[in-house]
């Protein structure tokens, strides 16, 4: 098990343009998280799926923002005509639910996205 | 609202010296906290949580934490400060909602000198 994993590390790209970010969670861990941090500041969090579905969304995820988690395994975060103001580290996180896990639900973080508007 | 406060956004200690990171909490319920390290370029690794089995948690790399209920804090010690601790540390607490979410402080960082 190597842990959560996520691609790019590094992401150039200007104003306008899309992208796309993956995430791979520890296997067989039922909840995945992405969280946005800012330079200076703690992450926030995002959304996350429990298995495939999608179940919260934070006011900060604009309509611009989609996510995706196909089959339950890696999750997709992808970001149409970006702005300067999404420049950020993005923070995938997954957990495993169940039984005594929920009480305080252990959250495993990937290395991030790091991302650059110009 | 479940939030946590960080005192201090840059600690610097001496090596061998005490390091203590402050962080107070503000809960309705008895809250889930946790602490964070986060090295440059990297993603946050686990140091400890409490989960009220025990007051004191110890974690990893030699730090421990104290939940004092009186104080709404938890604040994170290590008896002596070693270069590879420099970092930026954030504190957590878990949501109550189903979603049981992090919120995160703003992170004070490390600065261990010789």
């Amino acid at each position: 098990d190597t842990g959560v994993s996520q691609d790019p590390r590094h992401k150039i790209t200007k104003r306008g343009q899309n992208v796309t970010f993956r995430c791979d969670p520890i296997s067989e861990h039922n909840r995945l998280y992405w969280y946005r941090q800012t330079l200076g500041q703690g992450p926030e969090f995002l959304t996350y799926f429990q298995n495939e579905a999608q179940l919260e969304k934070s006011r900060l995820l604009s309509d611009r923002f989609s996510a995706e988690r196909p089959k339950g395994s890696f999750s997709t975060l992808e970001i149409q005509r970006t702005e300067q103001g999404d420049s950020a580290m993005y923070l995938c996180a997954s957990s495993h639910i169940s039984g005594r896990a929920l009480v305080y639900n252990e959250q495993f973080f990937g290395p991030g996205t790091r991302l650059t508007v110009l | 609202a479940q939030s946590v406060t960080q005192l201090g956004s840059h600690v610097s200690v001496s090596e061998g010296a005490l390091v203590l990171l402050r962080c107070n909490y503000s809960s309705s319920v008895p809250p889930y906290l946790f602490w964070y390290v986060q090295y440059p370029n990297q993603g946050l690794q686990l140091l400890l949580k409490y989960t009220s089995a025990a007051t004191l948690v110890k974690g990893i790399n030699g730090f421990e934490a104290e939940f004092k209920k009186s104080e709404t804090s938890f604040h994170l010690t290590k008896p002596s400060a070693h270069m590879s601790d420099a970092a930026e540390y954030f504190c957590a607490v878990r949501d109550t909602g189903t979603a049981s979410k992090l919120t995160f402080g703003t992170g004070t960082r490390l600065q261990v000198t010789l």
